[in-house]
């Protein structure tokens, strides 16, 4: 099926540093997405991003992060300052037609 | 409410036989479900979905079936194999305007044995 790929696969990090996760989604699709899974728990939305703009986001998506996809290149979720919460896998999806969409493998964050 | 429920949390079930897990969701607008298969340490994948305007679909041996009036879809694998064995998570999506999310069930973990 269609792949989406992510960078870095693990990233540790000091809390109150910054971080971005890059995501390169399925050459033609339209709709981004980022997810957050805690471990042994099912993925939770963050945020969805459409022709450069962020659609939607949830309580989940603090102040503190942000999404951007410049230029088309990667599409990046940068937390900053993170904290020791943001600890899980982040996953990037990506869709044509906003329906069906393809999960990356997943960025593990670990903030200590 | 944008809640899915998903039950069993944990399915055990013998190799050949069939396994069902079953949602609910609580959107009437609700239009499109997908199943996801996770691996651990992997990404989770497309395995089936369905939209609204169907009762059932079949993708070979997985079958769901979706009950609109009742809120409700459910996934079944017949004649199972120890490569069944991953976690599964059902979703709802929940459209504002055009631009969809995917809402999670909490996922069934699946052992198949031998």
């Amino acid at each position: 099926g269609p792949k989406v790929l992510q960078i870095p696969s693990h990233q540790i990090i000091d809390m109150g540093q910054m971080v971005t996760l890059n995501c390169d989604p399925v050459s033609n699709h339209l709709y981004f997405y980022w997810y957050k899974q805690i471990l042994g728990q099912q993925m939770e939305f963050l945020v969805n991003f459409y022709n450069g703009k962020v659609m939607e986001k949830s309580k989940l998506f603090k102040d503190q992060f942000s999404v951007e996809r410049p230029d088309g290149s990667y599409f990046t979720l940068k937390i900053q300052p993170t904290a020791l919460e943001d600890s899980a896998v982040y996953f990037c999806a990506s869709s044509l037609t906003g329906d069906e969409q393809y999960f990356g493998p997943g960025t593990r964050l670990t903030v200590l | 409410g944008e809640q899915v429920e998903q039950l069993p949390s944990i399915l055990r079930v013998q190799e050949g036989s069939s396994a069902s897990i079953n949602c609910s969701y609580e959107d009437s607008a609700s239009n499109y479900f997908p199943w996801y298969k996770q691996e651990p340490g992997e990404n989770p994948k497309l395995i089936i979905d369905i939209r609204s305007n169907m009762e059932r679909k079949q993708i070979q041996e997985l079958i769901v079936l979706l009950d609109k009036k009742a809120k409700r879809f459910s996934l079944h694998i017949t004649d199972t194999q120890p490569g069944d064995s991953a976690m599964y998570f059902c979703a709802a999506s929940y459209a504002s305007s055009s631009f969809s999310k995917l809402v999670f069930g909490q996922g069934t973990s699946l052992s198949v044995v031998p």
